[in-house]
């Protein structure tokens, strides 16, 4: 299995700070990664898919980019209403998870 | 609206089985592969595994695969997790996703299982 590796596991901002989330995958997943937000007591959604396309719906301050292993998801400035932990996905192979980067704000 | 609702969660003892179902509404269901995928109490998530459109290929992760069965019946716009053998490690939520162009591009709001004496 690919192993999907998050950092930083809890990361603390504050609103209007640019923010950046980390994907590192155990072998080359070929641009086949998602990032999904769950916040609190809710089920999770789709931001982007593919590494840089961004699900109908979301608001653009969200961005990713990678090839390859490494993967980021980008935050242009942090809003109150992001505080969630966001979680990675690929899906080049047999999908597997990232264990999550929990965002707060500072 | 896209819309996907689980139900059959609740409490199971050990050893036991439970069925879970996902109605699925808003889209045309027959037209897209599903998927289950599961989240333990503070824990991740994991891809328990996802079924074609007419049910001709079925694939588990390979741990699950003995234990759980995936299947749906388009007639009804259902998708269904059958779960036997359960134990205190099959305690999560589980979540219906259907897989469009991406896989879980739409999610249920999950059904919570809970195995226990």
């Amino acid at each position: 299995d690919i192993q999907m590796t998050q950092s930083p596991s809890v990361l603390s901002a504050s609103v209007g700070d640019r923010v950046t989330l980390n994907c590192k995958a155990s072998q080359n997943i070929n641009k086949y990664l998602n990032w999904y937000q769950q916040k609190l007591g809710e089920a999770p959604k789709l931001l982007i898919y593919n590494t840089n396309n961004l699900q109908t719906g979301i608001p653009s301050r969200f961005s990713g980019s990678g090839s390859g292993t490494d993967y980021t998801l980008t935050i242009s400035s942090l809003q109150p209403e992001d505080v969630a932990t966001y979680f990675c996905f690929q899906h080049n192979s047999w999908p597997t998870f990232g264990s999550g980067t929990k965002l707060e704000i500072k | 609206e896209v819309k996907l609702v689980e139900s059959g969660g609740g409490l199971v003892q050990p050893g036991r089985s439970l069925k879970l179902s996902c109605a699925a509404s808003g889209f045309s269901f027959n037209d897209y592969w599903m998927g289950w995928v599961r989240q333990a109490p503070g824990k991740g998530l994991e891809w328990i595994g996802e079924i074609n459109q007419d049910s001709s290929t079925i694939n588990y992760t390979p741990s699950l695969k003995d234990k759980f069965t995936i299947s749906r019946d388009n007639a009804q716009n259902t998708l269904y997790l059958q779960m036997s053998k359960l134990g205190s490690e099959d305690t999560a939520i589980y979540y219906c996703a259907r897989i469009g162009v991406t896989p879980m591009d739409a999610w249920g709001q999950g059904a919570s299982v809970t195995v226990s004496s």
